[in-house]
């Protein structure tokens, strides 16, 4: 049960749009399409960004956006906000109720 | 608004025992599967383990398996029992109800703390 593998961190300015991935193998990323995305601030829950790998939940702004080929997802963040400046988290199921998370991506808005 | 709560977090010594509860103070998650997830100071979110809705099957990360069980009432909780506690499992619990294989409603997490 490794953690699935994520950048340790990923920079952008303000307006732009950057990319965070998430690689696992055939039996949890590649398996369906049951890959979730987090943002985390310090000291607070994690909130759901994207499930089902590019499905955004009601509420969540459109500059977050999800996709998936094979066995590596990837969430984009558009327009660059200093509020985005957090941690990311991908999230897979691995077969019947076992899931993992990736190892965390923290975005630096500069 | 759904919410939920987790109660039972606090100082426990190595190789001692706590138990987390988790509760839906919306009445809203009979029909979901239930998580816990924990964080320790300052590293990434790890998944613990997992009950389906109806209670009938679970799930655990290999580091946890035989010494944490999760499992949940008929009405509105979920616990984690914490046997043989390690330093290693201090972090902050949190719970999460599942929908779509995603966990869209988490509490605000336990801080358990195990001493040497």
């Amino acid at each position: 049960q490794s953690a699935l593998t994520q950048p340790a961190s990923v920079s952008g300015s303000p307006g732009q749009s950057i990319t965070i991935s998430c690689t696992g193998t055939s039996s949890d990323v590649g398996s369906y399409n049951f890959v979730s995305w987090y943002q985390q601030h310090p000291g607070k829950a994690p909130q759901l960004l994207i499930s089902e790998a590019n499905q955004r939940p009601s509420g969540v702004s459109n500059r977050f956006s999800g996709s998936k080929s094979g066995n590596t997802a990837s969430l984009t963040i558009s327009g660059l906000q200093t509020e985005d400046e957090a941690h990311y988290y991908c999230f897979s199921y691995a077969g019947g109720l076992t899931r993992i998370f990736g190892g965390g991506t923290k975005l630096t808005v500069l | 608004q759904v919410r939920l709560m987790e109660f039972g977090g606090g100082v426990v010594q190595s190789g001692r025992s706590l138990r987390l509860s988790c509760e839906d103070t919306g009445f809203a998650f009979r029909d979901n599967a239930m998580h816990w997830v924990r964080q320790s100071p300052g590293k990434a979110l790890e998944w613990v383990a997992a009950i389906s809705y109806d209670g009938d099957n679970e799930a655990y990360m290999d580091s946890v398996k035989g010494r944490f069980t999760i499992s949940r009432d008929r009405g509105k909780t979920t616990y984690l029992q914490m046997d043989s506690l390690r330093v290693e499992d201090t972090a902050v619990y949190f719970c999460a109800r599942e929908v779509n294989f995603a966990l869209d409603v988490w509490g605000q997490g336990a801080l358990v703390t195990v001493s040497s």
